[in-house]
């Protein structure tokens, strides 16, 4: 079975400061990696994915994600933190080969402070 | 973005009154799902479908029912509406089966049951 934990249910940054945002996942097999990003009453936007073709993973908005294998990690970081990041963030382990799918983690939400 | 349309996008209704939610794509693709989201709770997987006629049940499948009689069209149904089931309910498409592909989502339906 997957599973994926998300540290931290709500993350406050200042603008212009770094964002991370925590995910540690559990697969016995090689895993697939998403970060979703959701909006205020919007469906959820696909952000960035792993697929073990490079650890690290640059995605849209100035967000990137890196795969740590030893550490089962997949953390989410932005350099400097943009009034617009203000979101809700997710992140999905697939890869089980069920056509269920992927499996999510609860969400962070992410408060940017002026 | 994914063709991907949900239908009511806003609901209320009473107790113990059937509800349909429909979820139309135009990416044929083969894989659907349906979930719901909760505070607290992230996204949580109702039912998913892996082709026409071809459904199957995920983690909170009490409750409701779905049918996929061609593959834009994949519908949630509660045969009886209880108040626990006021919810966003989000569809889903994948390429892939087994979290392969990402998942792109529907903007959602808000549903509330008095």
């Amino acid at each position: 079975a997957q599973s994926v934990t998300q540290l931290g249910s709500h993350v406050s940054v200042s603008e212009g400061a770094l964002v991370l945002l925590r995910c540690n996942y559990s697969s016995s097999v090689p895993p697939y990696l998403f970060w979703y990003v959701q909006y205020p009453n919007q469906g959820l936007q696909l952000l960035l994915k792993y697929t073990s073709a490079a650890t690290l993973v640059k995605g849209i908005n100035g967000f990137e994600a890196e795969f740590k294998k030893s550490e089962t990690s997949f953390h989410l970081t932005k350099p400097s933190a943009h009034m617009s990041d203000a979101a809700e963030y997710f992140c999905a382990v697939g890869g089980g080969g069920g056509a269920d799918g992927l499996t999510f983690g609860k969400g962070t939400h992410l408060i940017i402070q002026p | 973005d994914a063709g991907i349309t949900q239908s009511p996008r806003h609901k209320v209704t009473e107790t113990g009154t059937p509800v349909t939610l429909r979820c139309h794509q135009t990416e044929n693709h083969r894989y659907m799902y349906w979930y719901r989201q909760d505070p607290g709770h992230g996204l949580r997987l109702i039912h998913y479908s892996y082709g026409v006629k071809d459904t199957d049940k995920g983690e909170v499948s009490d409750g409701y029912s779905v049918s996929r009689s061609k593959t834009e069209d994949f519908l949630l149904t509660l045969e009886s509406a209880t108040s626990s089931q006021t919810s966003v309910y989000f569809c889903a498409i994948s390429a892939d089966r087994g979290g392969n592909q990402p998942q792109h989502f529907g903007d959602g339906t808000r549903l509330s049951i008095l």
